[in-house]
């Protein structure tokens, strides 16, 4: 079975930096872009950018575009999603999903991860 | 890419036929996969490419496209269909689509 696992709910400080991450299984984890999504409190789907961890070829929404940094481990299979310098804003849960593609017109996210949800509070 | 326009809120009434319909220009170069989220669950793909279903999506779902224009159809709408559907293409997803069952 395909599957995509994140890591836990975080509670941050304004200013703290964070880590998450989304572990895959059941397929080969390097042949696979894996993508990130944002969806704040009661809005929409974000795209915020996507990773090929076979050689951490990485495309960035430029929304997103140095605000957070998306990175892999091939060795654990292993995608992550990091802020240096967290705001309230960030406050939202994050989906990570694997993008699967036919072709240059075509690609669509199956799985997804569980998500994880990240909220930024003094 | 281009934005993504969806309906913010559609209804249909329960055994009836209902479309969901996404805009945007890179729709006439590129398709669209549709989401379906329901509350505190993570997406899931219902329709991708020019009109497939993953396993395990019911066969009343289906995809077309046309011009800049995708659309979702339901064709005979359950209360299970209740949700937030999401068209995505490219670098973006469409603002989504709240369906309501009646």
């Amino acid at each position: 079975e395909v599957q995509l696992v994140q890591s836990g709910a975080e509670v941050k400080k304004p200013g703290e930096s964070l880590k998450i991450s989304c572990k895959g299984s059941g397929y080969s984890f390097t042949s696979y872009w894996i993508g990130w999504v944002r969806q704040m409190p009661g809005k929409g789907l974000e795209w915020m950018g996507i990773i090929y961890p076979g050689d951490s070829d990485t495309r960035y929404s430029p929304s997103f575009q140095g605000q957070v940094t998306i990175s892999a481990d091939k060795s654990i299979s292993t995608a992550y999603l990091q802020w240096s310098s967290l705001k309230a804003s960030d406050t939202a849960m994050y989906y990570c999903a694997r993008q699967l593609r036919a072709g240059v017109v075509w690609d669509w996210f199956d799985p997804w991860g569980q998500g994880t949800l990240v909220t930024v509070s003094s | 890419s281009s934005e993504l326009t969806q309906d913010p809120a559609v209804s249909v009434a329960l055994g009836q036929t209902v479309r969901i319909t996404c805009q945007g220009d890179s729709l006439r170069s590129y398709y669209a996969s549709w989401y379906q989220q329901k509350p505190g669950q993570a997406p899931v793909l219902v329709i991708y490419g020019k009109n497939n279903r993953p396993s395990g999506i019911p066969d009343r779902f289906s995809g077309s496209s046309s011009g800049n224009t995708a659309s979702l159809t339901i064709t005979g709408a359950q209360a299970e269909d209740e949700a937030d559907y999401y068209c995505n293409s490219r670098d973006r997803f469409g603002g989504g689509t709240k369906l309501t069952v009646l």
